[in-house]
């Protein structure tokens, strides 16, 4: 069965300082990966999506993420986290069409 | 462009009571999803629409769920009655037929006591 993994619970970062949140998959096809943000009190709202071509894809607010299909992996970076990125990260896989499964998150601290 | 609405926010029940929860989606988009989120977890598919046909309710626990789209638009869950284990916020979302480009509502809240 497909399911994703997020290994890391909570991560405490500096503002300024670089950030990358770990996501394993289990996917037996090419798999469609997502990674939507969850900021308090807000809905989820998509970050960037991978479908097919380019391994490196760019999001919104200065994120990006790499699916590695050797590690069966696709990372959430950003160089330099800024205060509002406080939020909570969610990576999600497509089973098939429009049927997303998601890991259990991981939450994101800022310390100035 | 208005967002997915949701209401209410937050609803406090005592267990056994009935509850609902009702999602106005994106104009426009043809699928609805109700999700459910534990605390400390992603969301959950409970159930998918698509225009006014629900394509996937699997995951939908039928003895005390249900749920509805009337007219392909807006969408109603219910339970009932409600159990202490419901105590979940429960997040609704719509989408243009796009796989994965989801947009949500900022969820319901709910406290069983």
């Amino acid at each position: 069965a497909q399911s994703v993994t997020q290994p890391d619970i909570h991560i405490t970062v500096s503002e300024g300082a670089s950030l990358e949140l770990r996501c394993n998959y289990s996917y037996g096809a090419t798999p469609y990966l997502f990674w939507y943000v969850q900021s308090p009190g807000q809905g989820l709202q998509l970050l960037l999506k991978y479908f097919s071509g380019d391994t490196l894809v760019q999001g919104i607010k200065g994120f990006e993420a790499e699916f590695k299909r050797s590690q069966s992996s696709f990372n959430l970076r950003k160089p330099s986290v800024h205060w509002s990125d406080a939020a909570e990260y969610f990576c999600a896989v497509g089973e098939g069409t429009d049927k997303l499964i998601f890991g259990t998150g991981t939450r994101l601290q800022v310390f100035p | 462009e208005a967002g997915v609405v949701q209401s209410p926010r937050y609803k406090i029940i005592e267990k056994k009571q009935p509850v609902a929860f009702w999602c106005n989606p994106i104009s426009g988009h043809n699928t609805l999803y109700w999700y459910l989120q534990n605390l400390g977890q992603g969301p959950e598919l409970l159930i998918r629409y698509e225009n006014e046909e629900a394509v996937d309710d699997s995951q939908l626990p039928k003895d005390r769920f249900s749920a509805e789209r009337l007219k392909g638009v807006d969408s109603t869950l219910k339970i009932q009655p409600a159990e202490l284990g419901d105590s979940a916020v429960y997040l609704c979302a719509s989408s243009l037929n796009k796989v994965g480009e989801l947009f949500f509502g900022e969820g319901s809240r709910l406290t069983v006591l």
